[in-house]
């Protein structure tokens, strides 16, 4: 079993659609936790962590269910610009990333 | 604004060459990462470094070494390189320590390697 698994999509959904993601992890033991988001042929650059309280980034919303093991990240009214791979991240002593979830919103 | 540099965007190398991928950062991290992406897999860390002439084994270190020996660098070499080598290569770096509840790490561009 992969220690972070995420459906690989492609998800395709239209402009302001409100999409999300989920992604589960094998350690109870993680400490922290992110998504990171990696354009097409570009690096990873961190979104958002995410809080076991939830937090929200304007159109983002990231979520933790710690007795579930999950983590989902929820983006609102989705722009063209939000087209990406979404990576989630958790972490222990070291970073662990999923496969990453692929995102196409399209006009 | 953090930059850090990778030396190559792409690189074709023969089996059994020796190659080198560089890695530089202008912040002044003391940690530095390698991973390689592969589709389906996702980015698995091969070595870390923590400190200069520091160096840890990651995930996958087989058949890979790496160096540290100025705080700003840190290269990635293949002894021998191979088919399954293959693989888009990525540095990073970050002020704190993984286990530390805000770490970052800001990435590089990666350096595509295909190996013949």
């Amino acid at each position: 079993r992969k220690e972070v698994e995420q459906d690989p999509g492609p998800f395709n959904v239209p402009e302001g659609a409100t999409v999300a993601f989920n992604c589960t992890y094998s350690n109870s033991a993680s400490q922290s936790f992110f998504w990171y988001r990696q354009d097409c042929r570009k690096e990873p650059k961190l979104l958002m962590s995410v809080y076991s309280s939830g937090n929200e980034d304007g159109r983002f919303t990231a979520q933790l269910n710690r007795a579930s093991q999950y983590i989902s990240l929820l983006i609102r009214d989705s722009k063209l610009s939000d087209s990406a791979t979404y990576l989630c991240v958790v972490n222990l002593n070291d970073m662990r990333f999923g496969a990453g979830t692929r995102l196409t919103v399209k006009p | 604004d953090v930059k850090v540099t990778q030396s190559s965007r792409y690189l074709v190398k023969r089996t059994g060459e020796k190659v080198f991928l560089e890695c530089v950062q202008d912040m002044d991290h003391e940690n530095m990462f390698w991973y390689r992406q592969d589709p389906g897999l996702g980015l698995r860390l091969i070595y870390f470094s923590y400190d200069v002439k520091m160096k840890e084994k990651g995930d996958i270190p087989e058949g890979y070494s790496v160096s540290r020996e100025k705080k700003e660098r840190f290269s990635l070499i293949l002894e021998s390189a191979s088919t399954n080598q293959t693989s888009m290569y990525l540095c990073a770096s970050s002020l704190d320590r993984p286990y530390q509840a805000h770490h970052e790490q800001f990435f590089g561009p990666g350096t595509r390697l295909t190996v013949l």
